[in-house]
């Protein structure tokens, strides 16, 4: 079966632009992270959907970065306007349901900010 | 507090030789997850195992094998005769509650020399 897609593979953009990340998760799945991953950490988690719905946007910063998961397949992940900070991989993963089951990851859209 | 800890930022390791990644985590649920994923150089994070927390048997999986103690909260990742293409940065995670929200270390880069 088809991977987690995400697009574009990589951005470079100057600060206070804005830019926006899409991810089509693996068919059938019901739960869609967007993790943000720095250099040299672990990933952390941003935004989770249980189909259309938020499950978690406590690590979200709302003020700049914003997600949606219309019709509960395809997401997109937009940030207005971008900081040096946000300089980062973001990473999309889905999961079959709730419960505790393994995510599978897309290969991730590098963003950097000049 | 740090929810998975990976005390070791780099190993570096001669071809078949064995190496132990360690994690330690740190949940008050008596129901939880823990997983072990790759991501090597191509940077997709690439799914290894999930051991839930009733289940504390060790696994092997080929040259891959887990040891999992509740005791110590730890969930260590051991391979034997290492190889090259082994090499790769090794995120542990812990997955709690009732929305799968997943919990990464910050990883333990593996470098094989041949």
């Amino acid at each position: 079966e088809a991977g987690v897609a995400q697009s574009p593979r990589y951005k470079i953009i100057e600060k206070r632009q804005s830019v926006a990340f899409w991810c089509n998760p693996i068919s059938g799945h019901a739960t869609l992270y967007w993790y943000q991953q720095i250099l040299g950490q672990g990933p952390k988690l941003l935004i989770q959907f249980q189909n259309n719905g938020v499950v978690d946007d406590s690590q979200l910063p709302k003020d700049r970065f914003s997600a949606e998961r219309l019709k509960g397949v395809d997401s997109t992940l937009k940030i207005q306007p971008a900081k040096l900070e946000d300089s980062a991989v973001y990473l999309c993963a889905s999961s079959k349901e709730q419960s505790n089951t393994e995510a599978f990851f897309g290969q991730g859209t590098r963003l950097t900010v000049v | 507090a740090q929810k998975v800890t990976q005390a070791q930022t780099e190993i570096s390791v001669v071809e078949k030789e064995d190496v132990t990644l360690d994690c330690v985590y740190e949940t008050r649920d008596t129901t939880y997850y823990l997983f072990w994923y790759k991501q090597p150089p191509s940077g997709e994070l690439v799914f290894l195992i999930r051991r839930n927390s009733f289940d504390e048997q060790n696994e092997i999986s080929g040259r891959y094998s887990w040891n999992f103690q509740k005791s110590t909260s730890s969930f260590n990742f051991t391979i034997t005769a290492s190889q090259v293409v082994d090499s790769a940065v090794y995120f542990c995670a812990l997955s709690e509650g009732d929305f799968n929200k997943f919990y990464f270390g910050s990883g333990t880069k593996l470098n094989v020399k041949p």
